[in-house]
């Protein structure tokens, strides 16, 4: 079992809908990081939080808006998606963004833009 | 510019055939190379960590070994179970910062 849980599993949802994505962690960590990732590729990282600040943002589009409520929750904030922006959608945590130790990740959120 | 490719991008093995995965990257300052299994539809499940060149680590059927250009999982004896896709990703020096560079991926399938 992932000690990095992410809801919800599936999510389909129109261009013109809000929606967001939630990740928690229980392990102390102080970085939390979303990634994308499309079919036979790679993550792709898209933000970095470190002690709940922005640390990093990978030129992702303003229709993505992430938060970091506390030190264990991450969000992802959805609106005028487009269809390209089907994806799976990884949240990971590790020690800190200036650790050597593994980052830990979800199991990902499926996002159906229709 | 720093680079991780992986290869081969798919292979197909017997039950109990075994067999290497390798990882070849550049990056200046090496601060960690990470070894995932990632199954469809999930994220990537951490295996292994390797920090400097020479250093070997085991779980199970699987040992991941690292040169100053490259990184090896081998497989022994695989099992159907063990069908997954393999992701090598490596961290660069501190001032690069925390961000983690991919290879593509190695498919594995196993068959019985």
């Amino acid at each position: 079992d992932t000690e990095v849980t992410q809801t919800p599993k599936h999510l389909v949802m129109g261009m013109t809908n809000k929606k967001s994505l939630k990740c928690e962690q229980h392990m102390g960590h102080r970085a939390m990081y979303w990634y994308k990732q499309k079919a036979k590729k790679p993550p792709e990282l898209m933000f970095v939080y470190s002690y709940e600040k922005l640390s990093i943002n990978e030129s992702v589009p303003s229709r993505f808006s992430p938060e970091c409520p506390n030190s264990s929750l991450l969000n992802l904030h959805l609106h005028a998606l487009q269809p390209e922006d089907s994806a799976l959608y990884l949240c990971a945590s590790s020690q800190g963004i200036n650790s050597n130790q593994p980052q830990h990740f979800g199991d990902g959120t499926r996002l159906s833009i229709l | 510019e720093d680079q991780v490719t992986q290869s081969p991008e798919a292979l197909r093995l017997q039950e109990g055939e075994s067999s290497s995965l390798n990882c070849s990257y550049t990056v200046s300052g090496l601060r960690g190379l990470f070894w995932y299994r990632q199954d469809p539809g999930k994220g990537p499940e951490f295996l292994f960590t390797l920090y400097s060149a020479g250093e070997e680590k085991e779980k199970e059927r699987l040992k991941a070994t690292l040169t100053k250009k490259e990184s090896f999982l081998h497989i022994t004896a695989p099992k159907p179970e063990d069908s997954a896709t393999y992701l090598c990703a490596v961290q660069g020096p501190y001032e690069a910062g925390t961000a983690l560079i991919f290879g593509k991926g190695t498919t594995l399938s196993v068959s019985s």
